[in-house]
């Protein structure tokens, strides 16, 4: 059974922090993504990621990086938090060519 | 600027009908198609996909593709109160699924009815 794991399910952050959101997989899957939902905008894509050190900017990276110094774990950082990235953020894996991509729980975090 | 659109709802429809959903998309690029459900509070997960033009059935599902006309639907037979979620439709210009992320549509909101 697949197993994506995401650090925390709610987050609370004042304006200015540094957040790290951490994605765990267990499956040794090459592919991993981020993404944020918002009501009314539904699900975007931040970044993905091929393999470990590899990054790929999706629609809307501008006020995040990401890190992947591991296979199993991809990091979502934002280096300045700010109100307008209070949302969902959703983590997922696809391995290789497979066309089913699993999603991790969820992190709601709240940036004040 | 790739762009999927979904009726947002809510769609209403009696347990035990069909219901059908739709979905269209503005990258003819398209090479992948993707069906989510998503439970209020939950994450998505993947019901079906599809990638050639025509009918794909598994279970009480069927995708349908139509790429001349940029048209992708799912249909629900015999619908269930527990297929009230919200469905989240999505498409990849990766021929290899989803390796390059999906863009999603904003979803529609499906409601079955005792």
């Amino acid at each position: 059974d697949v197993k994506v794991t995401q650090s925390s399910r709610y987050l609370v952050k004042r304006t200015g922090e540094k957040v790290f959101l951490e994605c765990v997989q267990d499956m040794d899957h090459e592919n991993m993504f981020w993404y944020r939902q918002d009501p009314g905008l539904g699900l975007r894509l931040i970044y993905f990621s091929y393999d470990v050190k590899m990054k790929e900017k999706g629609d809307i990276p501008e006020g995040y990086s990401v890190s992947r110094e591991k296979k199993e774990r991809f990091s979502l950082i934002l280096e300045s938090a700010s109100t307008n990235q209070t949302s969902m953020y959703l983590c997922a894996t696809v391995r290789g060519s497979s066309y089913e991509q699993y999603f991790g729980p969820g992190t709601r975090l709240t940036v004040t | 600027q790739k762009e999927v659109e979904q009726n947002s709802g809510p769609l209403s429809v009696p347990e035990g009908a069909i219901a059908s959903l739709n979905c269209t998309y503005s990258d003819r690029g398209s090479q992948s198609f993707f069906w989510y459900r998503q439970y209020s509070g939950k994450s998505p997960e993947l019901i079906m996909f599809i990638y050639s033009n025509g009918d794909k059935e598994d279970g009480r599902f069927t995708a349908q593709l139509n790429k001349a006309s940029q048209y992708v639907s799912l249909l629900i037979r015999d619908s269930q109160p527990s297929d009230s979620a919200t469905y989240l439709c999505a498409v990849s210009a990766s021929s290899g699924g989803g390796a390059d992320g999906l863009t999603f549509g904003k979803g529609t909101h499906l409601i079955i009815q005792p």
